[in-house]
């Protein structure tokens, strides 16, 4: 069964240009949330997504951040007109269907931006 | 201030010692208290997850949460160098939105 897999591992832009990031959850799970780790910082949340509807998006960056996470096909995370403060890693991680209370999120392996 | 509070260390400690970790949070409506550990380079993994007050124990590893306190702790018995790595603390709030601490970087000296 794998685990919640994320691409590019890796990726570098230069100022301006647009990354995009993918996530692809683990099989059975259809929410996905997005977090940033900025160097020596702990995760941040960013948004959350169930098939098609954005739930949460408050730590969200109001302009050039977009999320979607379509019914067919992995989760996106575009980032457009990437600036240096954008570098950072960027995790992936999904549950099963809500249920009342808790369920686990399992994280996938990052992918670390750097702009140039 | 932040909403969890967590010393980043560096931690240090030889092999075989008790190693304890701790977070403290300000908002009580958190339910949920979650220990994750971070291999250099890797996405975060679960520990151990608790809700309310008290203790739980896997293995080596005894998670303990202090609702009154807003306190939580991580203990690690007889550390093996494989536990050097970075262990966050997160917690819920509302609809399933971890909120991390920052993190401690803990390294288990042979």
């Amino acid at each position: 069964n794998a685990g919640v897999m994320q691409n590019p591992r890796h990726l570098v832009r230069r100022r301006g240009q647009e990354a995009r990031l993918r996530c692809s959850p683990m099989k059975g799970h259809s929410h996905v949330y997005w977090y940033r780790q900025l160097p020596e910082e702990g995760l941040k949340f960013m948004v959350y997504l169930q098939k098609e509807n954005i739930i949460d998006e408050s730590g969200m960056p109001k302009e050039r951040f977009s999320a979607e996470f379509p019914k067919e096909g992995p989760s996106i995370l575009r980032i457009q007109q990437v600036v240096r403060g954008d570098s950072a890693a960027y995790f992936c991680a999904s549950s099963p269907q809500g249920v009342a209370g808790y369920n686990e999120q399992f994280f996938g392996p990052g992918t670390r931006l750097t702009v140039l | 201030q932040k909403e969890v509070e967590q010393d980043p260390g560096p931690l240090s400690v030889p092999e075989g010692a008790i190693v304890s970790l701790n977070c403290t949070y300000s908002n009580s409506a958190f339910q949920y208290f979650m220990w994750y550990r971070q291999y250099s380079r890797k996405g975060p993994e679960l520990l151990m997850y608790t809700y309310s007050s008290g203790n739980k124990e896997d293995g080596r590893f005894t998670a303990q949460v202090d609702k009154s306190s807003k306190y939580i702790s991580l203990f690690i018995r007889d550390s093996q160098p494989s536990d050097s790595a970075t262990y966050l603390c997160a917690m819920y709030q509302g609809a399933q939105k971890l909120v991390f601490g920052q993190g401690t970087r803990l390294t288990i000296n042979p």
